[in-house]
């Protein structure tokens, strides 16, 4: 089986200072883990996903995320965050061992102050 | 390129009505998921189509819902009789295929209010 944790479930950043969400994960087989945003009233977006390439892991609008298989952790940054950053962000795992259904994590909502 | 097209975007019903929702994935899209997204919570599947096949719909509650996709194209997804708690946002989704490097792309989804 495989499941993601993320660690919080809200997180408040200024405009212009990085942002950190925190994802761990479990999974028995080796796993494609990926990071969606929610806008309000808007469809998931794929941020970007890691496949068992590169470890660090770049996707749009300056986000990044990087696998550390020893720490199972899979946390999402970016360097400086810009007010229309706030949304819902959705760590995901995927696995072969289920037939590679996407496992949502709970969600971490992103607050960006002025 | 259109994205997954799904409607009604809204739908407020009262209990024990039927309500269906409608997908239409991007083209060439031969995988299909249908989602369910409770208030404050991720997504979790509710069905998957190969094609026109239902390969995975162990977490569907069959004595209510029921879906089908004809053609192996549109897919209706439906509830009869609706209860309270399947108040929610249904999401769809389609990608190419099975594997590590697929990608899911998902529609708006439509909320559903159940009175």
């Amino acid at each position: 089986a495989q499941s993601v944790t993320q660690l919080d479930s809200h997180v408040s950043v200024s405009e212009g200072t990085p942002v950190l969400l925190r994802c761990n994960y479990s999974s028995s087989y080796s796993p494609s883990l990926f990071w969606y945003v929610q806008h309000p009233n808007k469809g998931l977006q794929l941020l970007l996903k890691y496949t068992s390439a590169a470890t660090l892991v770049k996707g749009i609008n300056g986000f990044e995320a990087e696998f550390k298989k020893s720490e199972t952790s899979f946390h999402l940054t970016k360097p400086s965050a810009h007010m229309s950053d706030a949304a819902e962000y959705f760590c995901v795992v995927s696995a072969p061992g289920s037939g590679y259904a996407l496992n949502f994590g709970k969600g971490t909502s992103l607050l960006v102050t002025p | 390129e259109a994205g997954v097209v799904q409607s009604p975007r809204y739908k407020i019903i009262e209990k024990k009505q039927p309500v269906a929702f409608w997908c239409n994935p991007i083209s060439g899209h031969n995988t299909l998921y249908w989602y369910r997204q409770n208030l404050g919570q991720g997504p979790e599947l509710l069905i998957r189509y190969e094609n026109e096949e239902a390969v995975d719909d162990s977490q569907l509650p069959k004595d209510r819902f029921s879906a089908e996709r004809l053609k192996g194209v549109d897919s209706t997804l439906k509830i009869q009789p609706a209860e309270l708690g399947d108040s929610a946002v249904y999401l769809c989704a389609s990608s190419l295929g099975q594997g590590l490097a697929d990608t899911q792309y998902f529609g708006p989804g439509t909320r559903l209010t159940v009175l």
